[in-house]
């Protein structure tokens, strides 16, 4: 089914751990966003792409790395695991060639860091 | 920081009636969207209204937006037990490059309870 497949959908990690969260598209679309989504919260912009080969930092960039090699994928890092990055990933997918640039999101990754 | 507020946090309501969501926002848009998350899921896009549009219908679905008082609602009409979900606004700025303003601002959402 043609959509944003994110992976993994649960994951525990220590406190100084890194990891990878991995997003995938297969619609073609050139813009890709990260979101972490807190409770009783809205979604926060962490990281976001434009097209292959090019990032730039949302609103709350800081402990996460990402890189756009492809249009399809759009990792997120974390390079030294927190406490405070406990929270819902979510990963989305947007074209502006399409008349009303809505965001496909993908299912979510649940991360708890201990 | 917040662009949009959603209000109220949360609505419980009967099946069959309307259910009527307010957003505002703080700076000039490009466009605002809605978006359904039911629990433990993503989220679903819904209706998106462009800055000169001033009411825009899908199925049960009507958006308003008011840019002079920076606020939307989203009105739910013969609601059914499966739009029971939270509701987010989002919004896409105008200026700056054009892939920085399509990013999304989100609101903090209304809980919506549509009860049998």
């Amino acid at each position: 089914n043609a959509g944003v497949t994110q992976t993994p959908k649960f994951q525990v990690l220590k406190t100084g751990q890194s990891m990878t969260l991995q997003c995938a598209q297969d619609m073609n679309h050139e813009y890709m966003s990260w979101y972490r989504q807190d409770p009783g919260m809205g979604l926060r912009l962490i990281h976001y792409s434009v097209g292959a080969g090019i990032t730039d930092q949302g609103e709350v960039p800081n402990g996460y790395n990402v890189s756009r090699s492809t249009t399809e994928d759009f990792p997120l890092r974390l390079l030294s695991a927190a406490p405070s990055q406990t929270s819902v990933y979510f990963c989305a997918s947007s074209s502006p060639r399409g008349r009303g640039y809505g965001y496909t999101f993908g299912s979510g990754t649940r991360l708890t860091v201990v | 920081s917040q662009q949009g507020e959603e209000d109220p946090q949360a609505l419980s309501i009967q099946e069959g009636e309307n259910a009527t969501m307010n957003c505002s926002y703080k700076t000039s848009i490009n466009n605002l969207q809605w978006y359904r998350q039911n629990s433990g899921r993503g989220l679903v896009h819904l209706i998106l209204i462009r800055s000169n549009e001033r009411e825009k219908h899908s199925g049960r679905l009507r958006v308003t937006l008011d840019t002079s008082k920076k606020s939307s609602s989203l009105l739910i009409t013969a609601s059914r037990a499966a739009d029971t979900a939270s509701y987010f606004c989002a919004t896409s700025k105008t200026g700056g490059t054009s892939g920085s303003a399509r990013q999304l601002t989100f609101g903090s959402g209304t809980q919506l309870t549509v009860l049998p």
